[in-house]
């Protein structure tokens, strides 16, 4: 079985302040995807990032970045100098064998960025 | 813009009504994925369309079936609505043959509320 864990349910910070969403993940499967999506208030899900078991370099994309350790199980995402348009639910995410593109989703972190 | 387009966006049925909705995929993209996110909760697999056949299954029961059709629009159908079946229901698509990577693509949800 798969699993997603998201234990920040909500957080809330000052614009300009750095945030980091922590993800743990549980899969048997050698070869997986991890996933960071984000969800505005309409709803739709936006793509962050993908990566993939095999590739546990760190990634660098504006003001965010992801640190991908397998050795805990761990893809965290951090946003540097935090802006309001970053206030959404963030959504970390796997993908495992099975033969088809099933995804896992966390719970989500709802983060608010406060003027 | 992802090119999934879903509708309804909105509805209202009662308890024991049947519901269909329907999805769009982004052109070139012959998998679709339907997805159920309660209130707070991240998304959940419901099943996978590919090439006009069931190709996964999550824990959902038999009054949740779907179709693809050879355009590879989709739809889902909820039949015996219960009152926990509110929801926004996600339909993302992807492309089999870039593999099983997990691009999917979604769309911004039809948003059913059962009474």
């Amino acid at each position: 079985a798969q699993k997603v864990t998201q234990a920040q349910t909500e957080i809330s910070v000052v614009e300009k302040e750095d945030v980091t969403l922590d993800c743990v993940y549980e899969t048997r499967d050698t070869t997986y995807y991890l996933f960071w999506y984000k969800q505005p208030p309409s709803g739709e899900l936006v793509f962050l990032i993908r990566r993939n078991s095999f590739d546990e370099q760190n990634e660098i994309s504006g003001r965010y970045s992801w640190n991908f350790q397998k050795s805990t199980s761990s893809f965290n995402f951090t946003i540097t100098a935090s802006q309001v348009v970053d206030s959404a639910v963030y959504f970390c995410a796997l993908i495992g064998g099975g033969g088809y593109q099933k995804v896992t989703f966390g719970i989500g972190t709802k983060l608010q960025v406060i003027p | 813009e992802t090119g999934v387009t879903q509708s309804p966006t909105h509805l209202i049925k009662t308890r024991g009504q049947q519901v269909t909705l329907r999805c769009s995929s982004q052109s070139g993209h012959n998998t679709v994925s339907w997805y159920q996110q309660a209130l707070g909760q991240g998304p959940q697999f419901i099943f996978q369309y590919y090439r006009e056949e069931e190709n996964g299954r999550g824990n959902f029961p038999p009054r949740f079936s779907g179709l693809q059709f050879p355009n590879y629009s989709s739809e889902l159908n909820v039949n015996a609505l219960e009152l926990d079946d509110s929801a926004l229901y996600l339909c993302a698509s992807s492309s089999r043959t870039r593999g099983d990577t997990g691009e999917l693509f979604f769309g911004e949800g039809s948003r059913l509320t059962v009474l």
